[in-house]
């Protein structure tokens, strides 16, 4: 079955310090991988999304991701938060292309030191 | 600007009430769904719908119902069936034209009292 993990419940970082969290699925084929990031309160925005050609992807705010096939990861990084990054990301895998359902993974809550 | 309305952001259930939550897209999306969450349980599918007319459970289907008479609109409602119905709601729109990501709305918040 498919599955999503992201392992980190929570992060701590120091505000300009690097970030990646991380993220590993379980599917048979290359999936559609997505990360989006929530506000307290708020929906889910889109960050940066994969599922064919270059490996390493960008998306808003600053990010990028790297698919790993050998590892069946997709981790986020950034390399300088800002206070303002402080939410939870969560990473999805779209695992099924005729219903466009999307597995979501439990979520990394950021938290930024000023 | 197209998008996603939820409403409203905040809703108080009592035992045994039915509530709905309404969902409203206004960017043409064939496919919509709803979500649940809970704190460290990450979202989880109640319902989903790819057309008018037509819709199918999702992972968590008991005590929710769905309807979709028209595209635009995919009202929610929380039956006193569902035990637990205390949670986040979201609802989310498939985009082709965003990557094949969803479009979220800004979130339901049940509280039952």
């Amino acid at each position: 079955a498919q599955s999503v993990t992201q392992p980190d419940i929570h992060i701590t970082v120091s505000e300009g310090a690097s970030l990646e969290l991380r993220c590993n699925y379980s599917y048979g084929a290359t999936p559609y991988l997505f990360w989006y990031v929530q506000s307290p309160g708020q929906g889910l925005q889109l960050l940066l999304k994969y599922f064919s050609g270059d490996t390493l992807v960008q998306g808003i705010k600053g990010f990028e991701a790297e698919f790993k096939r050998s590892q069946s990861s997709f981790n986020l990084r950034k390399p300088s938060v800002h206070w303002s990054d402080a939410a939870e990301y969560f990473c999805a895998v779209g695992a099924d292309p005729g219903t466009y359902k999307y597995i979501f993974g439990t979520g990394t809550r950021l938290k930024v030191l000023a | 600007d197209g998008g996603i309305t939820q409403s409203p952001k905040y809703l108080f259930r009592k035992e045994g009430q039915n509530v709905t939550l309404s969902c409203e897209q206004n960017l043409n999306h064939d496919a919509m769904y709803w979500y649940r969450q809970d704190p460290g349980q990450g979202l989880r599918l109640i319902y989903y719908s790819q057309i008018v007319n037509d819709f199918q459970k999702g992972d968590i289907a008991e005590g929710y119902s769905v309807s979709r008479e028209k595209k635009e609109s995919f009202p929610l409602t929380v039956t006193s069936a569902q035990k637990n119905p205390t949670a986040f709601y979201l609802c989310a729109s498939f985009a082709r034209d965003r990557g094949y990501g969803y479009t979220f709305g800004s979130g339901t918040r049940l509280t039952v009292v």
